[in-house]
Parts: structure tokens; sequence; C-alpha cells
């Protein structure tokens, strides 16, 4: 199907939970990108693939952060023992770096309780 | 000092002006430069995207890049309403690498 989708749309967790966030890119995309965007704020790079592999991680706040991408197609972004200052939405872009086709999907809002 | 500065707003303009948003940024390593448009509860979306210095336009937008001073521009023509939305700049070294945000600027065009 056309654009890059996230779920779930809504997660509401309590805090020292696990929460795990999925990517569906645009197929034959094989640049995604994570993002973080705080109420009102920009957005705060977390990692990017190039395929499976993820050349810059350095965007990730600390290790109870992780992503993976399997196949070059689907993400998983895992959050674990969350906090609350892991309340954001999390964005992921899909990304033809050849031509710079890019679709940013429409967010999961994680709330940590 | 963040690798990408841009003035938060919010801008206020009647329809039909024209409006023009700005980026500076500090690393000279940057060679892509694009702006998206995002509206309220949504993911951006991607308007304009330029490779290294110079203008490029698309309707009513046209984009800027000044690689010497080291600061970008976009310009909105005979603005609408439905303009109205926050437009953040971006920027990335190589193909291949982080594309790093500016904070976004929160613009709304009043009828």
């Amino acid at each position: 199907g056309a654009g890059v989708s996230q779920s779930p749309s809504n997660k509401v967790t309590e805090k020292g939970k696990d929460v795990e966030l999925r990517c569906d890119p645009i197929s034959g995309h094989t640049a995604l990108y994570w993002y973080r965007q705080s109420l009102g704020q920009g957005l705060e790079f977390l990692i990017y693939f190039q395929g499976n592999s993820a050349p810059d991680k350095s965007g990730l706040p600390s290790d109870r952060f992780s992503a993976e991408r399997t196949g070059g197609s689907v993400s998983t972004l895992t959050i674990q023992r969350t906090q609350q200052e892991d309340s954001a939405v999390y964005l992921c872009a899909s990304i033809n770096l050849n031509t710079n086709e890019q679709f940013f999907g429409p967010g999961t809002r994680l709330t940590v309780l | 000092q963040k690798e990408v500065e841009q003035d938060p707003g919010p801008l206020s303009v009647p329809e039909g002006a024209i409006v023009s948003l700005n980026c500076t940024y500090s690393n000279s390593a940057f060679q892509y430069f694009m702006w998206y448009r995002q509206y309220s509860r949504k993911g951006p979306e991607l308007l304009m995207y330029t490779y290294s210095s110079g203008n490029k336009e698309d309707g009513r937008f046209t984009a800027q890049v000044d690689k010497s001073s080291k600061y970008i521009s976009l310009f909105i023509r005979d603005s609408q309403p439905s303009d109205s939305a926050t437009y953040l700049c971006a920027m990335r070294g190589s193909s291949a690498s982080k594309i790093i945000f500016g904070s976004g600027t929160r613009l709304s065009i009043r009828p």
C-alpha cells in the first residue's frame, strides 16, 4: 500500500514497562529514519538504517533504546523500562536516497504514566 | 549551539502576504537542504529539497540556499489560510547520513 505506516498509533504504558514501536516503510526505500518529537519541539534524531545496518545510532538517548530492521523493510524501536521523559511522538521516515523521495509516517504517540 | 537554528515564531500574517521563513546552520558539511510542513498531529511532509547553493521554485514556494552565509530561506507567495502549519527546515551532509531538523516555525495565515 501507499505511504509509511506505524503502529500502534497511540500507546499508554506504565513507567518501567517495555514498549515496541513498529514502522512499515515504502517498498524499495533503502533508508529508514527514526525521530522523536516532544510537544511543541522539533524532531530529535534517534537512529537511521541503510538496508538492515545502522550506520548512525548516535541519537539513541540511552541503552534502554534499541532498534532493528529486518529484510530491508520493517523496523522496530524498543524502549525498555520506560520513563516519563520517554513520552513523545515517535516518527519514522522512509527515504529513497537516490531521488530524495521521502515520506514520514503518522507517528506513534507514547505516553508513559 | 545547535547545529540548526530556527525562530520558533509564532508568525502571523494576513492572507495574500509573502512569507519568509529562515534557518541558519553551523556545519559546513551540509549539502542537502529541505523544508517540511507539519500540520497538527500529523507527520512532516517534504515541501522543497535543494542540493547545494541556489534557488528552487515550485508553485508558490521558493527555497533559497546561501552556503557562504550558512543561511537558508523558504518564501511563500500569495499565502493562504491552508498554509497555516509548522514549517521545519532540515539538512544533511552526504547522501547517506542523519538529517538534522530545526525546531520549526509556527505560521498562521489570517483570512
